[in-house]
């Protein structure tokens, strides 16, 4: 089973920041947060990852909390593309990995 | 940007059929991955494969699936005796193993059983 728990749907309006939480209290001290994306029926997208410092790359932004018992995905600019289901998962970062996909957040960017 | 690349991108074939569905994973990439979504469910682990055997597999990988890296560059999920329940979309993923473990996608292989 998933070890994250994410809100099941979003709306967000175009150009605004939309803002994803996810809760993974059993998290332990040396898993990864790892988030994903899937468009239609696409592979899943890779967005962005962290241990426990806040993380920003081109597409998104990483908030952990302190405790590392749940974060936030920040699209800074939510456009019409960014319509999709995101996966919070965490993970070992080192060796084979298994993702365990929930069900994630379905996030609707309206126009 | 280097990517993982499947073929085919949708096959159709009949019940009790083999299928072996193919990947390309990126370059330098030493771990690979197969993982299926059937229609409307959770994309689901298969398989984790690592210096030519497998390092890992779910309750799913059973003796119908087979994986093998035949050379440098492929990568190929074989399923035997299909059955209608195989219908699912099929990815295939790979991740760097040292630098970094990041796993990155492919588009998929789609396949119907009929």
């Amino acid at each position: 089973d998933a070890k994250t728990t994410q809100p099941t749907s979003m709306d967000c309006a175009e150009g605004r920041a939309a803002n994803l939480p996810c809760n993974h209290s059993t998290i332990s001290g040396n898993e990864y947060v790892y988030w994903y994306r899937q468009i239609h029926s696409q592979g899943p997208q890779y967005i962005i990852h962290g241990l426990k410092n806040n993380e920003t790359n081109e597409m998104a932004s990483l908030i952990i909390t302190e405790d590392r018992k749940s974060s936030t995905l920040i699209l800074p600019h939510a456009t019409l593309r960014d319509t999709a289901v995101y996966y919070c998962i965490v993970c070992w970062f080192q060796g084979a990995q298994k993702l365990v996909f929930g069900q994630g957040t379905r996030l609707t960017i309206n126009p | 940007e280097p990517e993982v690349t499947q073929t085919p991108s949708h096959q159709v074939t009949q019940m009790g059929q083999e299928v072996i569905l193919r990947c390309v994973p990126i370059s330098n990439h030493l771990y690979f991955y197969w993982y299926r979504q059937i229609l409307g469910q959770k994309v689901e682990f298969l398989v984790s494969f690592y210096n030519n055997e497998i390092s890992e597999k779910s309750e799913i990988f059973d003796d119908q699936f087979s994986v093998e890296r035949p050379d440098g560059s492929n990568f190929t999920l074989k399923i035997r005796s299909t059955k209608l329940e195989d219908s699912a979309m099929y990815f295939c993923a790979s991740s760097p193993g040292i630098s970094g473990n990041t796993i990155y996608f492919g588009e998929g292989s789609w396949l119907t059983v009929v």
